[in-house]
Protein backbone atom coordinates (compact mmCIF):
# COMPACT_ATOMS: atom_id res chain seq x y z
CA UNK A 1 0.00 0.00 0.00
CA UNK A 2 0.95 3.72 -0.10
CA UNK A 3 3.53 4.98 2.53
CA UNK A 4 2.71 8.20 4.40
CA UNK A 5 5.54 9.05 7.02
CA UNK A 6 4.86 11.26 9.80
CA UNK A 7 7.54 13.21 11.85
CA UNK A 8 8.53 13.22 14.87
CA UNK A 9 7.46 10.02 16.09
CA UNK A 10 7.62 10.94 19.82
CA UNK A 11 8.21 14.70 21.00
CA UNK A 12 7.94 16.40 24.40
CA UNK A 13 8.07 19.92 25.25
CA UNK A 14 7.41 22.69 27.81
CA UNK A 15 4.14 24.03 28.08
CA UNK A 16 3.68 27.36 26.08
CA UNK A 17 5.79 26.32 23.36
CA UNK A 18 4.76 25.54 19.33
CA UNK A 19 5.56 22.46 18.26
CA UNK A 20 5.27 21.36 14.60
CA UNK A 21 4.67 18.15 13.51
CA UNK A 22 5.21 16.76 9.74
CA UNK A 23 3.34 14.58 7.25
CA UNK A 24 4.75 13.63 4.19
CA UNK A 25 3.21 11.56 1.03
CA UNK A 26 5.92 9.34 0.25
CA UNK A 27 4.81 7.24 -3.09
CA UNK A 28 1.85 9.43 -4.13
CA UNK A 29 0.72 13.12 -4.28
CA UNK A 30 -2.13 14.01 -1.89
CA UNK A 31 -4.34 16.75 -2.20
CA UNK A 32 -5.89 16.32 0.80
CA UNK A 33 -4.54 14.68 3.92
CA UNK A 34 -6.50 14.47 7.58
CA UNK A 35 -5.34 15.44 10.93
CA UNK A 36 -6.29 13.11 13.87
CA UNK A 37 -6.01 13.08 17.32
CA UNK A 38 -6.60 10.18 19.81
CA UNK A 39 -6.62 10.06 23.29
CA UNK A 40 -5.83 6.93 25.44
CA UNK A 41 -8.46 4.45 24.96
CA UNK A 42 -10.39 6.54 23.13
CA UNK A 43 -11.91 6.39 19.37
CA UNK A 44 -10.31 8.38 16.51
CA UNK A 45 -11.13 12.46 15.81
CA UNK A 46 -11.07 14.00 12.88
CA UNK A 47 -9.31 17.27 13.38
CA UNK A 48 -8.74 18.81 10.34
CA UNK A 49 -8.81 18.46 6.66
CA UNK A 50 -5.57 19.93 5.17
CA UNK A 51 -6.28 21.06 1.46
CA UNK A 52 -3.20 21.78 -0.42
CA UNK A 53 -3.00 25.42 -1.57
CA UNK A 54 -6.04 26.26 0.48
CA UNK A 55 -7.31 26.84 3.56
CA UNK A 56 -7.73 23.83 6.02
CA UNK A 57 -11.05 22.88 7.00
CA UNK A 58 -11.34 22.32 10.67
CA UNK A 59 -14.14 20.11 12.51
CA UNK A 60 -16.31 21.82 14.83
CA UNK A 61 -14.64 22.44 18.32
CA UNK A 62 -10.72 22.47 17.17
CA UNK A 63 -9.50 25.95 17.46
CA UNK A 64 -7.80 26.87 14.44
CA UNK A 65 -5.58 29.30 16.00
CA UNK A 66 -4.27 26.74 18.02
CA UNK A 67 -4.05 23.82 15.72
CA UNK A 68 -2.24 25.44 12.46
CA UNK A 69 -2.31 23.47 9.26
CA UNK A 70 0.08 24.19 6.41
CA UNK A 71 -0.45 22.27 3.13
CA UNK A 72 2.27 23.55 1.17
CA UNK A 73 3.15 21.17 -1.41
CA UNK A 74 1.22 17.61 -3.01
CA UNK A 75 3.42 15.85 -0.56
CA UNK A 76 3.77 17.91 2.72
CA UNK A 77 1.24 19.27 5.31
CA UNK A 78 2.18 20.37 8.96
CA UNK A 79 0.07 20.84 12.35
CA UNK A 80 1.68 23.39 14.65
CA UNK A 81 0.43 22.98 17.80
CA UNK A 82 0.91 26.60 18.88
CA UNK A 83 1.22 27.83 23.02
CA UNK A 84 0.75 23.84 23.85
CA UNK A 85 -0.66 23.04 27.08
CA UNK A 86 -0.52 19.65 29.08
CA UNK A 87 -3.90 19.34 27.90
CA UNK A 88 -2.87 18.97 24.18
CA UNK A 89 -0.66 16.20 25.38
CA UNK A 90 -2.28 13.64 22.51
CA UNK A 91 -1.56 10.88 20.03
CA UNK A 92 -1.61 13.15 16.75
CA UNK A 93 -1.90 10.76 13.74
CA UNK A 94 -2.47 12.16 9.55
CA UNK A 95 -3.40 10.63 6.71
CA UNK A 96 -3.79 10.98 2.79
CA UNK A 97 -5.94 9.22 0.17
CA UNK A 98 -4.02 7.55 -2.51
CA UNK A 99 -5.09 7.74 -6.05
CA UNK A 100 -6.66 4.29 -5.67
CA UNK A 101 -9.04 6.01 -3.03
CA UNK A 102 -7.66 3.84 0.07
CA UNK A 103 -6.57 5.76 2.99
CA UNK A 104 -3.33 5.38 4.37
CA UNK A 105 -2.28 6.55 8.01
CA UNK A 106 1.15 7.97 9.16
CA UNK A 107 2.43 6.41 12.05
CA UNK A 108 1.60 8.87 14.29
CA UNK A 109 3.23 11.33 16.94
CA UNK A 110 3.35 11.25 20.50
CA UNK A 111 2.82 14.79 22.07
CA UNK A 112 3.56 15.19 25.81
CA UNK A 113 3.41 18.66 26.62
CA UNK A 114 4.99 18.92 30.74
CA UNK B 1 -27.54 7.41 15.85
CA UNK B 2 -24.22 7.30 15.19
CA UNK B 3 -23.34 7.40 11.48
CA UNK B 4 -20.64 4.04 11.96
CA UNK B 5 -21.71 1.69 14.43
CA UNK B 6 -19.82 -0.82 16.10
CA UNK B 7 -19.84 -2.84 19.30
CA UNK B 8 -16.96 -1.92 21.22
CA UNK B 9 -15.73 -5.06 22.55
CA UNK B 10 -14.11 -6.99 23.87
CA UNK B 11 -14.79 -9.47 21.56
CA UNK B 12 -12.92 -12.73 23.04
CA UNK B 13 -12.42 -15.78 20.70
CA UNK B 14 -10.20 -18.92 21.22
CA UNK B 15 -7.10 -19.08 18.86
CA UNK B 16 -7.93 -21.21 15.48
CA UNK B 17 -11.83 -20.09 15.81
CA UNK B 18 -13.26 -17.67 13.38
CA UNK B 19 -13.68 -13.93 14.70
CA UNK B 20 -16.70 -12.01 13.22
CA UNK B 21 -16.48 -8.42 13.39
CA UNK B 22 -19.60 -6.01 12.86
CA UNK B 23 -20.67 -2.44 11.26
CA UNK B 24 -23.13 -0.93 10.51
CA UNK B 25 -23.41 2.80 8.83
CA UNK B 26 -26.29 5.21 8.45
CA UNK B 27 -25.66 6.78 5.11
CA UNK B 28 -27.07 4.91 1.70
CA UNK B 29 -25.19 6.75 -0.80
CA UNK B 30 -21.62 5.31 0.97
CA UNK B 31 -19.86 3.45 -1.55
CA UNK B 32 -16.40 2.54 -0.11
CA UNK B 33 -15.94 0.78 3.00
CA UNK B 34 -12.43 -0.60 4.92
CA UNK B 35 -11.65 -1.90 7.47
CA UNK B 36 -8.36 -1.06 9.87
CA UNK B 37 -6.67 -2.62 12.56
CA UNK B 38 -4.92 -0.81 15.19
CA UNK B 39 -3.09 -1.86 17.89
CA UNK B 40 -2.19 -0.51 21.26
CA UNK B 41 -0.15 2.81 20.84
CA UNK B 42 0.28 2.63 16.99
CA UNK B 43 -1.93 4.19 14.16
CA UNK B 44 -4.25 2.14 12.34
CA UNK B 45 -2.83 -0.16 9.54
CA UNK B 46 -5.38 -0.65 6.47
CA UNK B 47 -6.34 -3.96 5.92
CA UNK B 48 -9.60 -4.50 3.42
CA UNK B 49 -11.53 -2.27 1.61
CA UNK B 50 -14.54 -3.57 -0.52
CA UNK B 51 -17.02 -1.53 -2.76
CA UNK B 52 -19.75 -3.78 -3.90
CA UNK B 53 -22.12 -6.40 -2.57
CA UNK B 54 -20.73 -9.30 -1.12
CA UNK B 55 -17.86 -10.86 0.33
CA UNK B 56 -13.98 -10.18 -0.51
CA UNK B 57 -11.50 -12.90 0.11
CA UNK B 58 -7.38 -11.66 1.37
CA UNK B 59 -5.79 -14.46 3.40
CA UNK B 60 -7.00 -15.32 6.63
CA UNK B 61 -9.67 -11.91 5.82
CA UNK B 62 -12.98 -11.31 4.25
CA UNK B 63 -14.62 -8.82 4.38
CA UNK B 64 -18.58 -9.32 3.58
CA UNK B 65 -20.94 -5.85 1.87
CA UNK B 66 -24.39 -6.22 1.90
CA UNK B 67 -25.32 -2.14 0.82
CA UNK B 68 -29.70 -2.94 1.37
CA UNK B 69 -28.68 -3.76 5.04
CA UNK B 70 -26.09 -1.34 5.29
CA UNK B 71 -24.14 -4.02 6.97
CA UNK B 72 -20.16 -4.20 6.51
CA UNK B 73 -18.35 -7.66 8.63
CA UNK B 74 -14.76 -8.68 8.78
CA UNK B 75 -14.03 -12.47 9.15
CA UNK B 76 -10.56 -13.09 10.61
CA UNK B 77 -10.25 -17.05 10.24
CA UNK B 78 -7.77 -19.09 11.95
CA UNK B 79 -7.46 -16.55 14.87
CA UNK B 80 -3.64 -15.71 16.23
CA UNK B 81 -2.71 -14.08 19.28
CA UNK B 82 -1.41 -11.50 17.04
CA UNK B 83 -5.00 -10.52 15.65
CA UNK B 84 -5.56 -9.27 19.27
CA UNK B 85 -5.97 -5.44 18.61
CA UNK B 86 -8.73 -2.68 17.95
CA UNK B 87 -10.28 -3.04 14.16
CA UNK B 88 -12.00 0.03 12.80
CA UNK B 89 -14.93 0.23 10.43
CA UNK B 90 -14.67 3.17 8.02
CA UNK B 91 -17.06 4.56 5.90
CA UNK B 92 -16.33 6.64 2.69
CA UNK B 93 -19.34 9.14 2.34
CA UNK B 94 -19.37 11.55 -0.39
CA UNK B 95 -22.57 13.11 0.99
CA UNK B 96 -20.21 14.18 4.22
CA UNK B 97 -17.78 16.84 2.78
CA UNK B 98 -16.36 14.03 1.33
CA UNK B 99 -14.18 12.58 3.97
CA UNK B 100 -14.32 9.30 5.79
CA UNK B 101 -16.16 8.49 8.92
CA UNK B 102 -14.41 5.75 11.56
CA UNK B 103 -16.35 3.62 13.93
CA UNK B 104 -15.35 3.85 17.62
CA UNK B 105 -13.76 0.28 16.65
CA UNK B 106 -14.17 -3.59 18.16
CA UNK B 107 -11.72 -4.15 20.59
CA UNK B 108 -10.64 -8.15 19.85
CA UNK B 109 -8.85 -10.36 22.06
CA UNK B 110 -7.76 -14.10 21.00
CA UNK B 111 -7.13 -15.92 24.23
CA UNK B 112 -4.29 -18.94 23.43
Amino acid sequence: GAVVSQHPSRVICKSGTSVKIECRSLDFQATTMFWYRQFPKQSLMLMATSNEGSKATYEQGVEKDKFLINHASLTLSTLTVTSAHPEDSSFYICSARDPLGELFFGEGSRLTVL
Amino acid sequence: QKEVEQNSGPLSVPEGAIASLNCTYSDRVSQSFFWYRQYSGKSPELIMSIYSNGDKEDGRFTAQLNKASQYVSLLIRDSQPSDSATYLCAVWSDSSASKIIFGSGTRLSIRP
